[in-house]
């Protein structure tokens, strides 16, 4: 079973600034990693799909890179509505799946 | 526009049993695979089961395999979810989602299973 990890666990940035989030699986996934987003009281929202794929609908400020064990979201100029819980999931294990553990994103 | 509603949710006894719906349109129901996603309070996601467009095969979290049964019936663009020997760790709001090139692309909002005595 395909394990990943999520870092940091809260980060704390303000408006405008860059958001880096890191999610790492305990072997290869390829490119099979998706990124979702959660606020309090919804259901979580695709953002981005085989790493760096953005869903319909997603602004450009969201990009997805890596492969293999190592992938990174980044948020290249924070909006308020952006503070928020994201998740990572894998699907290389198909038909299984796999989520990581969240990264949460506030307001400093 | 894709609509995933679930219903079914509510107050159990440990060892009880539930049976979860999640009623689909805005699309072709039959051509999607279907996920189970549930999320316990103040916790993550946890990914719970898959069924085939067909609803011919089926698959599940190892920790939850013979206590959650995932069915479909494509004609009444239903997809369902039933859980027998509920245990208090099962507690959590339970979601549906539609399975796009593989994700969970569109998710419903959900419903809460409460197991408490």
């Amino acid at each position: 079973e395909i394990g990943l990890t999520q870092s940091p666990a809260t980060l704390s940035l303000s408006p405008g600034d860059r958001a880096t989030l890191s999610c790492r699986a305990s072997q290869s996934v390829e490119k099979y990693l998706a990124w979702y987003q959660q606020k309090p009281g919804q259901a979580p929202r695709l953002l981005i799909s085989d790493a760096s794929n953005r869903a319909t609908g997603i602004p450009a400020r969201f990009s997805g890179s890596g492969s293999g064990t190592d992938f990174t979201l980044t948020i290249s100029s924070l909006e308020p509505e952006d503070f928020a819980v994201y998740y990572c999931l894998e699907r290389h294990s198909w038909p299984l799946s796999s989520f990581g553990p969240g990264t949460r994103l506030e307001i400093k | 526009e894709v609509h995933l509603a679930e219903s079914g949710g509510g107050l159990v006894q440990p060892g009880g049993s539930l049976r979860l719906s999640c009623t689909a349109s805005g699309f072709t129901f039959g051509d999607y695979a279907m996920h189970w996603v549930r999320q316990a309070p103040g916790k993550g996601l946890e990914w719970i089961s898959m069924i085939s467009n067909d609803g011919h095969s089926t698959y599940y979290a190892g920790s939850l395999k013979g206590r959650f049964t995932i069915s479909r019936d494509n004609k009444r663009n239903s997809l369902y979810l039933e859980s027998s020997t509920l245990r208090i760790e099962d507690t959590a709001i339970y979601f549906c989602a539609q399975v796009v090139r593989g994700y969970a692309s569109h998710w419903g909002q959900g419903t809460l299973v409460t197991v408490s005595p």
